[in-house]
């Protein structure tokens, strides 16, 4: 079976330019959550998406935004690019919503972001 | 504020030996702990968890002890192996969005 997929693997960009980043998760998964790890640190959570509805955000700013897809796809966009988010960003699928806390997150490979 | 500290960034243990990864956290809402090991170029991968009811979790050599009053846990691998040389790190949550500390590095020489 696929595990979670992201694409594209590298991007880079200039500061205010806007980036889109792509996930698919495990087949049969509705939730998708986004996090940001900046070098030298743990991942940050950004969003978390289920059923197609925001259901938590973490302390990012309106700059970032997601949306999830009828097939549990989801997009993170970044507007403005600031050279702070460079970053590897990191999709995570479970198959409930976050409510359900012993559900394991299962994370895609990432998305390394370098802006300039 | 860090709500989930690693304190140490590295860690260097013998092939064979006992690997202990400590982890402190600040919340005392947090309900379930997790460990994480991330290999470059992947996602973390998920190794084993604890629900904030028990106090030991074992899953073959790899062993999670959580110390409540002391806002405290850690992981024991035994026998270390060089394949576990990853970076790991602890999570914790009580509303599903997990808060990461900053990782440890652990090298495991043959």
């Amino acid at each position: 079976d696929a595990g979670v997929t992201q694409s594209p693997t590298h991007l880079i960009k200039t500061r205010g330019q806007h980036v889109t980043l792509r996930c698919s998760p495990i087949s049969g998964h509705k939730s998708v959550s986004w996090y940001q790890q900046v070098l030298g640190q743990g991942p940050q959570f950004i969003f978390q998406y289920y059923e197609k509805e925001e259901r938590g955000r973490g302390n990012f700013p309106d700059r970032f935004s997601a949306r999830q897809f009828p097939n549990y796809s989801s997009e993170l966009n970044v507007n403005a690019l600031l050279l702070g988010d460079s970053a590897l960003y990191l999709c995570a699928s479970t198959p409930n919503g976050l409510a359900f806390l012993t559900d394991t997150q299962y994370f895609g490979p990432g998305t390394r972001l370098t802006v300039l | 504020d860090q709500q989930v500290k690693q304190n140490s960034p590295s860690l260097s243990v013998q092939e064979g030996r006992i690997s202990i990864l400590n982890c402190d956290y600040t919340n005392s809402m947090f309900d379930y702990f997790l460990w994480y090991k991330k290999y470059p170029a992947e996602g973390p991968t998920f190794l084993i968890s604890i629900s904030s009811i028990k106090d030991k979790n074992e899953d073959g050599r790899f062993t999670v002890f959580l110390n409540k009053s002391a806002k405290h846990l850690s992981l024991h691998i035994v026998p270390s192996q060089p394949g576990d040389s990853a970076v790991y790190f602890c999570a914790a949550t009580n509303t599903g969005k997990l808060i990461f500390g900053q990782g440890t590095t652990l090298q495991v020489k043959p």
